[in-house]
């Protein structure tokens, strides 16, 4: 299993521009995350996924759109790039409500990150 | 602010030491939390978890303790290797909360 991916892992963006970042995951987990990190700081939540077709405002979300169109996807949108977005961005799946057995259904499994610069 | 974030709480331990790292929460109505490593370049990663009906747990290496009348957890790291080195982050959630809030983490340093 490749569990969380993300591409890409780098981009330049001017101010103004858009973008999409993509998550996939193969856990077959519920629950989908985006946050961005900034240096020195924990993670900031950006917005959330509780199941396919669902989505929901983090504590961050101003400047982003996301969209889970299919349960192992999790797409972040910039639709104009300001140089505050520049960050890295991790997302995460968990199995959530659904988690089977001993699963620890909250824990939250990470991608590499994508590192975004906005000139 | 946005210059206190910018630095990091550093813990530098000697290889072979034991190493604690501490956290304080806010949400006395958290009941859920994770600790997570987080090397140079890459995602975090989950160490130990521990619910608040429990004030101690342990697994290879690593105890966690949770003291919610002071609001406070912490992660013990037994006989730190060079491989410990890196960013932990204490995350605390409640029971039917979706979202886990995340503290700004602790550079721990391990020293030859």
């Amino acid at each position: 299993n490749a569990g969380v991916t993300q591409t890409p892992k780098f981009r330049v963006l001017k101010t103004g521009q858009s973008m999409t970042l993509l998550c996939a995951q193969d856990m077959n987990h519920e629950y989908m995350y985006w946050y961005r990190q900034d240096p020195g700081m924990g993670l900031r939540l950006i917005h959330y996924s509780v199941g396919e077709g669902t989505t929901a405002k983090g504590e961050v979300p101003d400047g982003y759109n996301v969209s889970r169109l299919k349960k192992q996807n999790f797409l972040l949108g910039l639709e104009s790039a300001a140089p505050s977005q520049t960050s890295v961005y991790f997302c995460a799946s968990s199995y959530g409500r659904q988690g089977l057995g001993n699963q620890r259904m909250d824990e939250q499994f990470f991608g590499p990150g994508t590192r975004l610069t906005v000139l | 602010g946005e210059s206190v974030g910018l630095h990091l709480p550093t813990l530098s331990v000697q290889e072979g030491d034991n190493s604690i790292i501490n956290c304080a929460y806010s949400n006395s109505a958290s009941d859920y939390f994770i600790w997570y490593k987080q090397e140079s370049g890459k995602g975090p990663q989950f160490i130990i978890d521990i619910r608040s009906n429990m004030d101690k747990r342990q697994g290879q290496r690593v105890t966690v303790l949770l003291n919610k009348t002071v609001k406070h957890l912490s992660l013990q790291i037994a006989a730190t290797q060079p491989g410990d080195s890196a960013v932990y982050f204490c995350a605390e959630k409640e029971n039917y909360g979706q979202n886990f809030v995340f503290g700004p983490g602790t550079r721990l340093s391990v020293l030859p």
